[in-house]
């Protein structure tokens, strides 16, 4: 069974940096472009960016690029998100996802809420 | 960026059909390929996959299912609406970079 399991989230001050991690079971997750997504509460969906299989090609949506840093342990299986300079706007849901051109988000997580309040 | 542009609700009844539309901002095709994707997505779950390059269904969605269009316009479309289909659907583009999602269909029952 294809597994993705997000953590990390939680209650953070406005101004400070957190990590999110997503665990990947139950399929080749070396093979696959895998990225983030998020959703503010009530809202659509954000693409944050992805990161592709030997973690050469890094890309972000360019609002959150300063912000956002993406990487990956392929040993570990997992996906990680750092956030920088957290500001109210980045309260979400955070779901990681495979990512390819054929196929498109194919595989989610449940996602780890991310709340940024003082 | 590719803008997508979803009606924000469709009300439908049991048994009927539902036809949900996406229009791009520009073309999302290349060549034979339509670079669109559609997603359900529950109250308190993840977006699952339903329908990927416009008209292709994903594995274990039923046929009721099914995605059609080319170029900036596109259509999902439920027959028969069934209770289980009630949820907000997402059409994505991956056209060009940055991916970009539409703002959500929320089906409601009539």
């Amino acid at each position: 069974e294809v597994k993705l399991v997000e953590s990390g989230g939680g209650l953070v001050q406005p101004g400070r940096s957190l990590k999110l991690s997503c665990a990947a079971s139950g399929f080749s997750f070396n093979d696959y472009w895998t990225g983030w997504v998020r959703q503010a509460p009530g809202k659509g969906l954000e693409w944050i960016g992805e990161i592709n299989q030997d973690s050469s090609s890094i890309n972000y949506t360019p609002s959150l690029k300063d912000k956002f840093t993406i990487s990956r342990d392929s040993a570990q299986k997992t996906l990680y998100l750092q956030m920088s300079k957290l500001g109210s706007e980045d309260t979400a849901i955070y779901y990681c996802a495979t990512i390819s051109g054929s196929s498109g988000f194919a595989y989610w997580g449940q996602g780890t809420l991310v709340t940024v309040s003082s | 960026d590719i803008v997508l542009t979803q009606s924000p609700a469709l009300a439908v009844s049991l048994g009927q059909r539902a036809t949900i539309s996406c229009r791009a901002s520009q073309s999302v095709s290349i060549s034979t390929y339509n670079l669109m994707y559609w997603y359900q997505q529950k109250p308190g779950q993840q977006p699952k996959l339903l329908i990927y390059r416009a008209s292709n269904l994903a594995s274990g969605i039923p046929a009721r299912f099914t995605g059609s269009g080319s170029g900036t316009d596109f259509i999902l479309t439920i027959n028969p609406v069934q209770a289980d289909d009630i949820a907000t659907y997402y059409c994505q583009q991956n056209r060009e970079s940055p991916w970009t999602f539409g703002g959500g269909t929320k089906l409601e029952l009539k």
